[in-house]
């Protein structure tokens, strides 16, 4: 079954709406990541987390939180969603102790703002 | 700063012709980059096809071949005979091991393999 999942698949809000996208893995991976995909560009970070409590800011952090509460769930926060949030996000897991350094990713959430 | 570009799709080709999608990096922050090939096939999430972590070696899978020439800073993906059922969008992504893994996406080129 999928390790890496993610929820809600699609979601329409309102400008000026709090949005929380979650994800939950059970790889037991320390590392988890959060990107966006825009057509004609490829995924891009927005924040990444290397352990339960940790968040950092990625490539394209503005407008966004995260929050990371256990080692299996990493959620991304839109405080004030804004029509250019309108997006495919995708959660990942990944971690160096297996030596591979390569990410697992979940089936992505459609997220349309309007 | 870092990036990936690779050929800009779509990408249309015969079945049993051979294929090759170019990538090449730039890894101005990253001391010891790693390099990856991921696809999505049509109705499926995104998947690693392959990867390579040191600088001279190659990476295969599905007949799938790349290999990390950090002379030449390129990634290429090759296959010798595509099928149908390689039709997908393929990404090639730059690591950065020394930074939690944090993966540099390309664009993305789109596959169509003609029967």
């Amino acid at each position: 079954e999928a390790a890496v999942t993610q929820s809600p698949r699609n979601k329409v809000a309102v400008t000026g709406g709090k949005v929380t996208l979650s994800c939950n893995q059970t790889n037991n991976h320390n590392n988890m990541y959060w990107y966006r995909q825009d057509t004609g560009h490829g995924l891009r970070l927005i924040h990444y987390s290397y352990g339960a409590g940790s968040t950092e800011k990625g490539d394209i952090p503005d407008g966004y939180k995260a929050s990371r509460p256990s080692q299996e769930n990493f959620s991304l926060i839109l405080e004030l969603a804004t029509p250019s949030q309108t997006s495919v996000y995708f959660c990942a897991s990944g971690d160096a102790g297996t030596g591979g350094y390569e990410q697992y990713f979940g089936p992505g959430t459609r997220l349309t703002v309007l | 700063g870092d990036s990936v570009t690779q050929t800009e799709g779509p990408v249309t080709v015969s079945e049993s012709e051979s294929l090759i999608i170019n990538c090449t990096y730039s890894a101005t922050s990253i001391a010891y980059p790693n390099l990856f090939w991921y696809v999505r096939y049509p109705g499926e999430g995104l998947q690693l096809l392959l990867k390579v972590i040191t600088a001279g070696q190659k990476g295969s899978s599905r007949g799938f071949e790349a290999t990390y020439n950090k002379e030449t800073t390129s990634f290429h993906l090759q296959k010798a005979s595509v099928q149908e059922s390689d039709s997908a969008v393929y990404y090639c992504a730059l690591g950065d091991r020394g930074s939690f893994n944090k993966l540099t996406f390309g664009a993305g080129t789109r596959l169509a393999v003609c029967p």
